[in-house]
């Protein structure tokens, strides 16, 4: 159980073009996702919270109008990144969070690995 | 303010060998969780384990066990007689507190390679 993919695993893009990427729970349902950006060696960096039928709360530093996210069901979001540019090249990761035994565990995707050209 | 810190960057041991891996954490709350996520070469973060703050049981699983110990605010991660497949980076993170976002602090990892 608590199975979350993501899609795509991999994305190579143009610079100025817009990249959509989708989170699922595929066996639960999350009200709450989470989104974090990952550079090499270096650990998660959350960027944004997501809350099903609600705006997502952005941490500090991220523009929300750059890192686009929608959380329309109970077991999907999506990040878009529009009008990506190189440094924007990054591994993505999603993590939905799963209610039990009176806590929640995030459950992570396997990640996107975003290359802008 | 919560922080999570895991000290060791990088560890190398050879296959069979027992390995801990530290860390130490901070938060004002009395109520807080912390986690192990094991992250491999494919970069898929695996959740390990939960433990609450209410709960200083050790834990142990197959070859993994974890020491938590609030006085001195650690919950260190021991693999015993590790393999070769372990290889990978491990985080320690932090949640919990008045607002219970669910919000998780990661440490910065620690990279663990076991030799054949």
């Amino acid at each position: 159980g608590a199975v979350v993919s993501q899609h795509p695993s991999r994305v190579i893009c143009k610079s100025g073009t817009s990249v959509k990427i989708e989170c699922r729970s595929l066996d639960f349902q999350a009200t709450t996702m989470f989104w974090y950006r990952q550079f090499p060696k270096q650990s998660l960096m959350l960027m944004a919270t997501s809350n099903e039928g609600s705006k997502a709360t952005y941490e500090q530093g991220v523009e929300k109008d750059k890192f686009l996210i929608n959380h329309a069901s109970l077991t999907l979001s999506t990040l878009t990144v529009t009008s990506a540019h190189p440094e924007d090249s990054s591994f993505y990761i999603c993590s939905a969070s799963l209610w039990a035994g009176g806590s929640d565990t995030q459950y992570f995707g396997p990640g996107t690995r975003l290359t802008v050209l | 303010a919560q922080k999570v810190t895991q000290a060791q960057t990088e560890i190398s041991v050879v296959e069979k060998e027992d390995v801990t891996l530290d860390c130490v954490y901070e938060t004002r709350d009395t109520t807080y969780y912390l986690f192990w996520y094991k992250q491999p070469p494919s970069g898929e973060l695996v959740f390990l384990i939960r433990r609450n703050s209410f709960d200083e049981q050790n834990e142990i699983s197959g070859r993994y066990s974890w020491n938590f110990q609030k006085s001195t605010s650690s919950f260190n991660f021991t693999i015993t007689a590790s393999q070769v497949v372990d290889s990978a980076v491990y985080f320690c993170a932090l949640s919990g507190g008045s607002s219970n976002t669910g919000k998780l602090i990661f440490g910065q990892g620690t990279t663990l390679q076991v030799k054949p």
